[in-house]
């Protein structure tokens, strides 16, 4: 099984700041990975599928970086709904397996 | 509109049996892939099981926490994508998530693409023994 990793646990970032939230895969994965958005009460929904394509009706200030086993979600100039826990998967091998998620909060 | 409804959740004594349904509407199910996720209290998610979709033999995945107990089947008569968990365990307790493979479409041909574009809102089980 390919383990996912991401750092760092919790990122705090004042509103209007960057956000850089890191991905890392146990082992090489290609360009197979997607992140989602997960807020409380709510189910994750894709922001990025294949490293770095904005899924739809995802905002523009939302990129996806990297390849093989290092990956970066940006998210810049934050906004107040974009406070959330962020999860990467990968779906290069089965089973597809997530990372433990970054918390995005106010600083 | 796109969407996944999950239904059937609630409590369930560990041992017994529990049959999760995912109705779709919005699309052509029958094209799709699909999966369940699920998200124990407080913590991460996990992908538990996937079906394809018929052009690609309707065939399974299951996680290996759940393999042996876990059955993924569907419905493309009713658009619907049923979770069977037998011999249920109290960490079986989770948010349970039906969510659909995102797919590549080019000319007349869309590839399966193993991310997941659509989530349902989720249904929870809670097992006590």
């Amino acid at each position: 099984e390919i383990v996912m990793t991401q750092s760092p646990v919790t990122l705090s970032v004042s509103p209007g700041e960057r956000a850089t939230l890191s991905c890392r895969a146990s082992q090489r994965i290609s360009n197979d990975l997607a992140w989602y958005q997960q807020k409380p009460g709510q189910a994750p929904r894709l922001l990025i599928y294949d490293a770095s394509t904005r899924a739809t009706a995802v905002p523009a200030r939302f990129s996806g970086s990297g390849s093989g086993t290092e990956f970066t979600l940006t998210i810049s100039g934050l906004q107040s709904e974009d406070f959330a826990v962020y999860y990467c998967h990968q779906y290069y091998k089965w089973p597809g397996t997530f990372g433990p998620g970054t918390t995005v909060d106010v600083k | 509109e796109v969407q996944l409804v999950e239904s059937g959740g609630g409590m369930a004594q560990a041992g017994r049996s529990l049959r999760l349904s995912c109705t779709a509407s919005g699309f052509s199910f029958g094209d799709f892939g699909m999966s369940w996720v699920r998200q124990a209290p407080g913590q991460g998610l996990e992908w538990v099981g996937f079906i394809r979709n018929k052009a690609y033999g309707g065939t399974t995945e299951y996680a290996a926490s759940v393999k042996g107990r876990l059955i993924i089947s569907r419905d493309d008569s009713k658009d619907i994508a049923y979770l069977q968990l037998n011999s249920l365990k109290i960490e079986d307790t989770a948010v349970y998530y039906c969510t659909r493979e995102g797919q590549y479409c080019g000319g007349d041909r869309c590839v399966p693409q193993g991310h997941m574009d659509v989530w349902g809102k989720g249904t929870t089980v809670t097992v006590s023994s």
